[in-house]
């Protein structure tokens, strides 16, 4: 069966330096992949999205990677700020199956 | 545009109530999509409707679950007999496309007790 994993539940950085978010799956092939954060008490918003013949896709401080090869998606946060800390989801698309990844907390600590 | 639309935002109801959550879509997206998030198995598609037409329901947990979309600017996720086991956060999305993007509503949190 299908199985995305975000790395840990929760990750914690110090304010300005990089942070870095990982999605992996097993047994399924997403033409693109999708990232979205989540604050308490709201509905996901979307970041970005990549597809599968895409490497790496930038906007502003965000980067992410997706090698589907090693079935991964990197998700980085360059200069990170306190404002950064949510729950961040990875979403893997392949026509009209959509499946979203646990989350991964991340906390920025000033 | 409002963004999507839900209410109610929180309902509390009792075991075997009939619940019905409403979604309004932004303007102009063909594709509504209908989640349930809980701490144990996160966020999981329930089904989803393109051009009004609901695509895949297999997300769907049991009958007790239905979901109409009777026009392009309103749809309902309705549960009866509703059971404790219910309880999450239920959010609509709408899409421009099946694959695109989403635009997450507030969510509905639903208690039952």
């Amino acid at each position: 069966s299908q199985k995305i994993e975000q790395n840990s539940e929760a990750l914690n950085i110090q304010e300005g330096k990089t942070a870095t978010l990982t999605c992996n799956y097993t047994n399924y092939s997403p033409a693109y992949l999708q990232w979205y954060r989540q604050d308490p008490g709201r509905g996901p918003v979307f970041l970005l999205l990549i597809r599968e013949n895409e490497k790496e896709k930038r906007k502003e401080r965000l980067k992410v990677t997706f090698d589907t090869t090693l079935k991964q998606s990197l998700f980085h946060i360059t200069a990170s700020q306190p404002a950064d800390s949510a729950t961040y989801l990875c979403a893997l698309v392949r026509g009209q199956n959509f499946v979203f990844g646990p989350g991964t907390r991340l906390s920025v600590l000033p | 545009d409002a963004g999507v639309i839900q209410s109610p935002r929180h309902e509390v109801t009792e075991m075997g109530q009939e619940v019905t959550l409403r979604c309004k879509p932004i303007s102009g997206h063909n594709s509504l999509f209908w989640y349930r998030q809980t701490m144990m198995r996160g966020l999981e598609l329930l089904i989803y409707f393109n051009n009004n037409v609901p695509i895949d329901d297999s997300g769907m947990p049991e009958d007790r679950f239905s979901a109409k979309m009777p026009n392009a600017s309103f749809s309902t996720l309705k549960i009866q007999p509703s059971e404790p086991r219910d309880s999450a956060v239920y959010f609509c999305a709408s899409s421009p496309g099946l694959a695109g993007e989403q635009f997450f509503g507030p969510g509905t949190r639903l208690t039952v007790l």
